[in-house]
Parts: C-alpha cells; sequence; structure tokens
C-alpha cells in the first residue's frame, strides 16, 4: 500500500520557527514535493526534493532521507501570511498527496 | 500566459443529474490529472491521462468518467452514480508523462461542486 503521514494541525507565534513531518511508505519514489494552500485556493510549489539533505529557499527549508521515508519543511520567521495547508507529496509515476497539515500563526 | 484553466468556479447540481467540469491548458503539456479535495482533507487522484486518448483510473474513480479528444482538454463528468460529489475538484497538468518534474503539477484554480 501506500501511505503518506503528517501531523493534521499545528500552531506557531509570528517571527517563530516551525517544522512541518512528513513519513511516506510508496511504491517507487522518484522525488517529494512541499506544497502550500490556502482555503478555496489550489496548491502552490514550495520545493522538490530528489536527493538527500537540506534545500534551502528564503524562509522555506525541506529535507529528505530516503532510507527513513522521512521528510519536513521547515518554516522560518513566520508571517500570518504563512497560515495555511501544507501538503506532503510524493512521485513515483503519479504524485500522491498526503492529507495535509494545517498551520496555524498567532500574532 | 500559458496556464490552466478550470470552468466555472462554482457549480450546484441537483440530485440525479451528471455535470462536466471543464479543464483546458496552453502549457503543451502532456499530462493531466482530476483530483477531489473534501474539507480538512488531501488531494484524492481520480483519473489521469499521459496521452491523448489513453487515461487511467485513480484512487476513487466510481461514479466519474473522463475524456481526452485533444491534448488541451480533460473534461471531468460526475454522474449520478457519484454517491457524495459534494467536493472540491482540482484540475493538473505536467510536461512529462511519468515525472512531473522539478516544478511538480500546474493546478487549475478549481471547481466548487455542490449538490443541491
Amino acid at each position: 500500500g501506500q501511505n503518506i503521514d503528517q501531523p493534521t494541525e499545528m500552531t506557531a507565534t509570528e517571527g517563530a520557527i516551525v517544522q512541518i513531518n512528513c513519513t511516506y511508505q510508496t511504491s517507487g519514489f522518484n522525488g517529494l514535493f512541499w506544497y502550500q494552500q490556502h482555503a478555496g485556493e489550489a496548491p502552490t510549489f514550495l520545493s522538490y526534493n530528489v536527493l538527500d539533505g537540506l534545500e534551502e529557499k528564503g524562509r522555506f527549508s525541506s529535507f529528505l532521507s530516503r532510507s527513513k521515508g522521512y521528510s519536513y519543511l521547515l518554516l522560518k520567521e513566520l508571517q500570518m501570511k504563512d497560515s495555511a495547508s501544507y501538503l506532503c507529496a510524493v512521485e513515483n509515476d503519479k504524485i500522491i498527496f498526503g492529507k495535509g497539515t494545517r498551520l496555524h500563526i498567532l500574532p | 500566459d500559458g496556464g490552466i484553466t478550470q470552468s466555472p468556479k462554482y457549480l450546484f447540481r441537483k440530485e440525479g443529474q451528471n455535470v462536466t467540469l471543464s479543464c483546458e491548458q496552453n502549457l503543451n503539456h502532456d499530462a493531466m490529472y482530476w483530483y477531489r479535495q473534501d474539507p480538512g482533507q488531501g488531494l484524492r487522484l481520480i483519473y489521469y491521462s499521459q496521452i491523448v486518448n489513453d487515461f487511467q483510473k485513480g484512487d476513487i474513480a466510481e461514479g466519474y468518467s473522463v475524456s481526452r479528444e485533444k491534448k488541451e482538454s480533460f473534461p471531468l463528468t460526475v454522474t449520478s452514480a457519484q454517491k457524495n460529489p459534494t467536493a472540491f475538484y482540482l484540475c493538473a497538468s505536467s510536461p512529462l508523462g511519468t515525472v512531473a518534474g522539478v516544478d511538480g503539477y500546474t493546478f487549475g484554480s478549481g471547481t466548487r461542486l455542490t449538490v443541491v
């Protein structure tokens, strides 16, 4: 079977750092995506990891360990506009999405 | 500008009726996908197509049908057999059939279907 797990909800404070974890068990692996989705809107691309290690892109970083089936998305200097759902997705012959983590930012 | 267009944005359907959701892309992408999203849930794959005149069932294809007569278009019909069709429907495309590439999918803006 194919399974992608991430926490349902998280809360953090404006200006702080938050780490959203994702574990996966899939048949085949080409890469792992993180998407951001605001309520009622389409997902927007954040990052794509193929090899193990950390990819940094501005305030957002994404980490992958293929041997552990594990990834995380790190958000720094949180802003109110970062309140959204964050979707972990694994690509084999198509992209399989996790249920998403709803992130609430408190002022 | 290239992109992917879904229409309509909001759609209301009476029980027992079929309804078709439109998805058009001018990105010259080979692959197109339909996902369904329920409140607080992730995206679940309904159907996908990697080439014209060919498509495959996803995880929740029952009660849905698609066609891919043109590369640019991948309409989704929600039939009366779909027991709980109220949801947010997202269409996506990618340039390659089996590997989405470094930028992942391009998504349309979605259609919110409500059964009344």
